[in-house]
């Protein structure tokens, strides 16, 4: 059964603190994300990585930073948290699909963790 | 500015009534387009996508590229389909690119169905 593992589902920090979410996937998936997700905004992608050491901002990366030194996990680090990144993050990995020629492109399912719910006082 | 609209926050429909959640997007090319959804207490899950033309859970949607739309259906919702539902493209990619599958997500529509 596919697994994407976050290691904490409820975290409390202080404004200041430095945060670390772990993500652990046992699929062997090249690609691994971080959203946000907050009510009426939906899911934002923070950062992505497609390879180990390999890592991409995505459209709300400032505040953050992430790690990827093995393929199967993938860090999300609040270097000072703040309280505006109050929030519900999910983790999720996926397997490339490649095009050649004429060939429809199919982009591979995300699997989702059960989401790590933070809140900086 | 690529970007996907899902303009209902809130909707409700009572059990045995049609159901439809919009969806717009703003890409150019043709994106590969995916409804995920979050039952209450679950992790967001894949519910289809608009290449495999299946219909999941009683669920279709069909893309309509004149009007850029990917509308997800059902003629009679039950209690069960209560849910957050995401529409999310994936970017139109040019043959011999790799798709990374990152995709854009909604803003989520939350389905009520009642008895």
């Amino acid at each position: 059964d596919v697994k994407v593992t976050q290691s904490s589902r409820y975290l409390v920090k202080r404004t200041g603190e430095k945060v670390f979410l772990e993500c652990v996937q046992d699929m062997d998936h090249e690609n691994m994300f971080w959203y946000r997700q907050d009510p009426g905004l939906g899911l934002r992608l923070i950062y992505f990585s497609y390879d180990v050491k390999m890592k991409e901002k995505g459209d709300i990366p400032e505040g953050y930073s992430v790690s990827r030194e093995k393929k199967e996990r993938f860090s999300l680090i609040l270097e000072s948290a703040s309280t505006n990144q109050t929030s519900m993050y999910l983790c999720a990995s996926s397997s490339p699909r490649f095009a050649s020629g004429r060939q429809p492109i199919v982009a591979g399912e995300l699997f989702f963790g059960e989401g790590s719910r933070l809140t900086v006082l | 500015a690529q970007r996907v609209t899902q303009p209902e926050k809130l909707l409700s429909v009572f059990k045995g009534a049609p159901v439809e959640l919009k969806c717009n997007y703003s890409y150019s090319g043709s994106p590969e387009l995916f409804w995920y959804v979050q039952y209450s207490r679950q992790r967001l899950q894949l519910l289809l996508r608009h290449i495999s033309r299946e219909s999941i859970k009683g669920f279709t949607a069909d893309l309509n590229k004149g009007e850029t739309s990917f509308h997800l259906k059902k003629p009679f919702a039950q209690e069960e389909d209560s849910a957050m539902y995401y529409c999310a493209p994936n970017r139109p990619l040019n043959a011999g690119g790799t798709s990374y599958g990152k995709l854009t997500f909604g803003q989520g529509t939350i389905l009520t169905v009642h008895p």
